[in-house]
């Protein structure tokens, strides 16, 4: 069955540092993953999906297929990308999505 | 356009009572899908319904049923309510095919909670 594993629950950086979000799925077939976020009081949204391969708000993903990861990069943290990041991952068929079970982003000045 | 809606946005209920959901989608969306979100389990898929067609089923007790009507708004329903049954209930709509292509539009979600 597949699976998405998000290792941490919260992750604390300061303004302009780096920013990784890991996420690792579980599927033995061609996986699309994505990235949503929630910020505070707001909707789920989506980020970004590997196949786009797009820069969204300077947020980068590489899925990579050999350690099933699909990690959520930013060079330099803002303080409005505090936000709930949620990995999701699509394996054919309609709309179902697997989503990890999140990443507390919080940026500190 | 609007985005999707939830109604109610809160709602109490008791063990053993029975509860239904409404979600109307983002107009000209005729896929609309129903997660529950709670702190332990995260985001966990119920079911997808498209042109008033189950397409797509999680791994919940039968317990959780849904329906989709001509004009794509969408019921979901849980009976027997169970205290675990606590939850943040998201609708997600989009447009026809698959996430391949299609963003899904999340709703502001109704809380339920069950004493």
């Amino acid at each position: 069955a597949q699976r998405v594993t998000q290792p941490e629950k919260l992750l604390s950086v300061f303004k302009g540092a780096p920013v990784e979000l890991k996420c690792n799925y579980s599927y033995s077939g061609s996986p699309e993953l994505f990235w949503y976020v929630q910020y505070s009081r707001q909707r789920l949204q989506l980020l970004l999906r590997h196949i786009s391969r797009e820069s969204i708000k300077g947020f980068t993903a590489d899925l990579n297929k050999g350690e099933t990861s699909f990690h959520l990069k930013k060079p330099f943290a803002q303080e409005e990308d505090s936000a709930m990041y949620y990995c999701a991952l699509f394996t054919g068929g309609g709309n179902k999505l697997t989503f990890g079970t999140g990443t507390q982003l919080k940026v500190e000045l | 356009k609007a985005g999707v809606t939830q109604t109610p946005r809160y709602l109490i209920k008791t063990r053993g009572q029975q509860v239904t959901l409404s979600c109307s989608p983002i107009s000209g969306h005729r896929s609309v899908s129903w997660y529950q979100q709670t702190p332990g389990q995260g985001l966990q898929f119920l079911f997808e319904y498209f042109s008033e067609t189950q397409r797509n089923k999680g791994n919940f007790p039968g317990r959780f049923s849904g329906r989709q009507f001509s004009n794509s708004r969408s019921e979901m329903n849980v009976s027997t309510l169970e205290l675990g049954d606590s939850a943040l209930y998201l609708c997600a709509s989009s447009l026809e095919g698959d996430a391949s292509y299609n963003e899904q539009f999340f709703g502001p979600g109704t809380r339920l909670t069950v004493l």
